[in-house]
């Protein structure tokens, strides 16, 4: 069946970098734009970027856009969200999500010192 | 991109019919067919409810069903159960290739 799991969430200094990984199975990934999502303690969902199907566009959220770079390995159905610079106001759940796609439980970033 | 429009709280008793609403611009959800519905119960996941404006997954009752007119898109959850009682987003594919989500409703069934 078609899944998304997310992984490399942390507690993490604010000015440092982390990566998060978003490995898919059950569906043709190739033939997907994907994107991430994050949602802060007690608030609603925001979009943060997107990438083509072929990793040949990408956009991204004004609040991330600079800091934050998507990126994607079709070859192991894995997309991935790199994340410098880190602020307190990035700390949240964060989720990839595709059309039609369910969920994952999404992978925790805490941006504390 | 401004939020999606949505109601701060909607309510139903068991066995009545409610509709979420989720107002947009010809920008996003009046532009494509691309609307979604999520379910958020408190320390949990989002689930898709509905994807493509009318679409549901595998798994999801069809109890819930989605709509669309011009630049406001609809959830209407039939039949309200008590487990139906939860936090529901929408989203809209945008003309400037973003998602933009709604500021949730917080359903609760009498």
């Amino acid at each position: 069946q078609v899944q998304l799991v997310e992984s490399g969430g942390g507690v993490v200094q604010p000015g440092r970098s982390l990566r998060l990984s978003c490995a898919a199975s059950g569906f043709t990934f190739r033939s997907y734009s994907m994107h991430w999502v994050r949602q802060a303690p007690g608030k609603g969902l925001e979009w943060v970027a997107v990438i083509w199907h072929d990793g040949s566009d990408k956009y991204y959220a004004e609040s991330v856009k600079g800091r934050f770079s998507i990126s994607r390995d079709n070859s192991k159905d894995t997309v991935y969200l790199q994340m410098n610079t880190l602020r307190g106001e990035d700390t949240g759940v964060y989720y990839c999500a595709t059309t039609g796609a369910p969920w994952g439980q999404g992978t925790l970033v805490t941006v504390s010192s | 991109q401004s939020a999606l429009t949505q109601p701060a709280s909607v309510s139903g008793s068991p066995g009545q019919s409610i509709t979420i609403s989720c107002t947009g611009t010809s920008s996003d959800v009046g532009s494509y067919n691309y609307v979604s519905w999520f379910q958020q119960h408190p320390g949990k996941a989002p689930k898709l409810m509905i994807y493509e404006v009318t679409n549901r997954p595998s798994g999801v009752s069809s109890r819930f069903s989605g709509s669309k007119s011009g630049n406001t898109a609809s959830l209407t959850i039939s039949g309200l159960q008590a487990e139906d009682e939860s936090d529901y987003y929408c989203s809209s594919y945008t003309t400037s290739n973003t998602l933009v989500f709604g500021g949730g409703t917080k359903l609760t069934v009498l």
